[in-house]
């Protein structure tokens, strides 16, 4: 059963255009939600993270959407470039559950250039 | 600095070899994780160590096999894997959340490319 849904599994977006990843997830008592970078041969690296107790976070040209009643959050990446075509996912967590996260299956951007 | 090292950067190994993956890092962090990844796939939760204790093995093979020396060293022993073992091997730390200031970030290191002929 997948607990944290993402979409697209793909996404093709012009330069400087906007590029949205969603992710839906089920278990109310997840209480932080990551997203991550990752570049093909390297390790996920920490994007941005948010907590239920705001429904927006923006860093640079990086924007998380949350919304605790739809049980959903987003990712906005801004004046997309070309070094951003990498693979994201998001993720979500609940404290004392040791840490554990629940991934999202990723979604595969490239950015045109 | 949020670096958190891995040895190898390649491995090949055979099916009877016993080999190590050697991750490290100088954060502080008391939680120190393997993922395992394939292609296209987001990493799988091996194991997490909460202050030098096991406190997750998820149904992992015994073929693998951790080690946390200390607080900055994790280990992962590999003893007669399988070619389907063929993976990236991540690790990753974080702080304690229940500390102060304590947050629940994972920083990853670059991974170990292993493949099992």
């Amino acid at each position: 059963q997948q607990q944290v849904k993402q979409s697209p599994q793909s996404l093709i977006v012009q330069k400087g255009g906007i590029s949205i990843i969603n992710c839906a997830y089920e278990n109310t008592a997840f209480d932080y939600f990551p997203w991550y970078q990752q570049f093909p041969g390297k390790g996920p690296a920490l994007l941005i993270a948010i907590r239920p107790d705001v429904s927006e976070k923006k860093e640079g040209r990086f924007t998380i959407s949350f919304n605790k009643s739809a049980k959903q959050f987003s990712l906005h990446i801004m004046d997309s470039q070309p070094g951003d075509s990498a693979t994201y996912f998001c993720a979500a967590s609940r404290t004392g559950n040791n840490r554990k996260l629940i991934w999202g299956l990723g979604t595969s951007l490239a950015v045109n250039p | 600095d949020t670096e958190v090292t891995q040895t190898p950067k390649h491995l090949v190994m055979g099916m009877t070899n016993k080999k190590s993956l050697k991750c490290e890092q100088h954060m502080g962090h008391r939680a120190m994780y393997w993922y395992k990844q394939k292609a296209k796939k987001p990493p799988e939760l091996m194991f997490v160590y909460s202050y030098e204790k096991l406190s997750i093995n998820e149904s992992v093979p015994s073929r693998f096999s951790p080690e946390c020396p200390n607080s900055s060293l994790l280990n992962l022993h590999l003893h007669a894997l399988q070619p389907e073992d063929s993976a990236l091997y991540l690790c990753a730390s974080s702080q304690d959340s229940r500390l102060a200031g304590g947050t629940d970030t994972q920083y990853f290191g670059p991974g170990t490319r292993l493949t099992v002929l």
